[in-house]
């Protein structure tokens, strides 16, 4: 068993929906990221957690650290949220990735 | 503040060879961390510095290598490519746990 898991791994969404990426995890952590890549690699980093919630603009990311759980919310999306969502645990300075969500909003 | 960079850009490199890669971080920034990313294995931790000190190590062969300068530029090389080692290579600077990420050397491996 993945000590990641995401959910799901392929979302497709029309323009304007509200989208929920799922990240499980199975070991204590120090903080939980989540990172968006673009098609030709570079990875930007959109929110970093150890409690509670986050949010940036249309972007709000929740984490529930009893229940080894976070989410990832966009509101309002747009075709230039298409991209990949990864979800990261940092147990000890060394992040363990989960395997991604691709992310398609059509217009 | 310049983001962090890495060279090269792209690479291409037969089996057998050895290769470095170079990673300048985020002015400020002292701690450097290198990722592999591969389709079928996805992003994978390869190494840690902090302060020119290897502070920790993924599950990697010892072919994998890294290194920190005194000016917190990080090269990692990879002796006696293998075809699998062909992987877009991604470093991070952090600062307080906040990972910025460079835009990656793609490796190929003929």
């Amino acid at each position: 068993k993945n000590e990641v898991e995401q959910s799901p791994q392929n979302l497709t969404a029309q323009e304007g929906e509200f989208i929920t990426i799922n990240c499980s995890y199975s070991v204590g952590i120090s903080a939980l990221h989540w990172l968006q890549q673009h098609p030709g690699g570079g990875i930007v980093s959109l929110f970093m957690l150890s409690s509670g919630k986050k949010k940036h603009g249309r972007l709000i990311a929740t984490i529930n650290i009893q229940e080894k759980h976070s989410s990832l919310h966009i509101t309002a999306s747009h075709p230039r949220d298409s991209a990949v969502y990864i979800c990261a645990v940092d147990p000890a300075r060394q992040l363990t990735f989960g395997s991604g969500t691709q992310l398609t909003v059509l217009p | 503040k310049a983001g962090v960079t890495q060279t090269p850009r792209y690479l291409i490199k037969t089996r057998g060879q050895q290769v470095t890669l170079s990673c300048s971080p985020i002015s400020g920034h002292r701690s450097v961390s290198w990722y592999q990313q591969t389709p079928g294995q996805g992003l994978q931790f390869l190494f840690e510095y902090f302060s020119e000190t290897q502070r920790n190590k993924g599950n990697f062969p010892g072919r994998f290598s890294g290194r920190q300068f005194s000016n917190s530029r990080s090269e990692m090389n990879v002796s006696t490519l293998e075809l699998g080692d062909s992987a877009l290579y991604l470093c991070a600077s952090s600062s307080h746990n906040e990972q910025f990420f460079g835009p990656g050397t793609r490796l190929t491996v003929l």
